[in-house]
């Protein structure tokens, strides 16, 4: 079945820094890719998708690029500040139409 | 433009107790879906509902229900609580049905835990 993989938190950096978040993907055929965020005490965000091989997603200064070859849809941003602390989930959605989360990975941006 | 809410924000229950939540969609939403997400984990599907009935479902017992009402808002309810169900259930609102289409827009959710 599908399934989502992303790496485990939680994830400490300085502000400024460069950051990653890993996430790869199982699935049949050409998946639906998502990033969603979800701050303390709040709902989850959609941060940025993309919906075919090669597109890339941004939004607030993150971007991830889907990626067929090695099924994978990073997030990266480039300089990361306090206020992006939070837990970010990757997701996907298949040909049965049902998303599916990874198990999200924590962020803390350290002043 | 309200955004998606839910209630109540926590709840604590017994094993084998029956529990409902609600949920108000965002306006003009007309799909809500609920998710179940244990703790260090990430959200799971539970079903979909779209224009008052059930529209896909995930691998949940039948003893999580749910219902739309006319003006969209939802509830979840859920029978025969396990502790396993101790959980945060959340509410996401969209316009469109299809998932791979559509922004959901998710509620803060609602802490239920079950001793």
């Amino acid at each position: 079945g599908n399934s989502v993989t992303q790496m485990e938190g939680p994830v400490t950096l300085s502000e400024e820094a460069f950051l990653t978040i890993n996430c790869t993907y199982t699935a049949t055929g050409y998946p639906s890719l998502f990033w969603y965020v979800q701050y303390p005490g709040e709902g989850l965000q959609l941060l940025l998708k993309a919906t075919k091989a090669d597109d890339k997603g941004s939004n607030k200064g993150f971007e991830a690029t889907y990626r067929k070859e090695t099924t994978s849809f990073h997030l990266e941003k480039g300089s990361v500040q306090v206020s992006d602390s939070a837990v970010y989930f990757c997701a996907l959605v298949g040909r049965d139409d049902k998303i599916i989360f990874g198990k999200g990975t924590r962020l803390h941006i350290l002043p | 433009e309200t955004g998606v809410t839910q209630s109540p924000t926590h709840l604590i229950k017994t094993r084998g107790q029956q529990v409902t939540l609600r949920c108000s969609s965002q306006s003009g939403h007309n799909t809500v879906s609920w998710y179940q997400q244990a703790l260090g984990q990430g959200p799971q599907f539970i079903f979909q509902y779209y224009r008052e009935e059930e529209n896909g479902r995930g691998n949940f017992p039948p003893r999580f229900s749910g219902l739309q009402f006319p003006n969209y808002s939802s509830e979840l309810n859920v029978n025969a609580l396990e502790l396993d169900d101790s959980a945060l259930y959340l509410c996401a609102s969209s316009l469109f049905v299809t998932a791979a289409q559509n922004e959901q827009f998710f509620g803060p959710g609602t802490r239920l835990t079950v001793l």
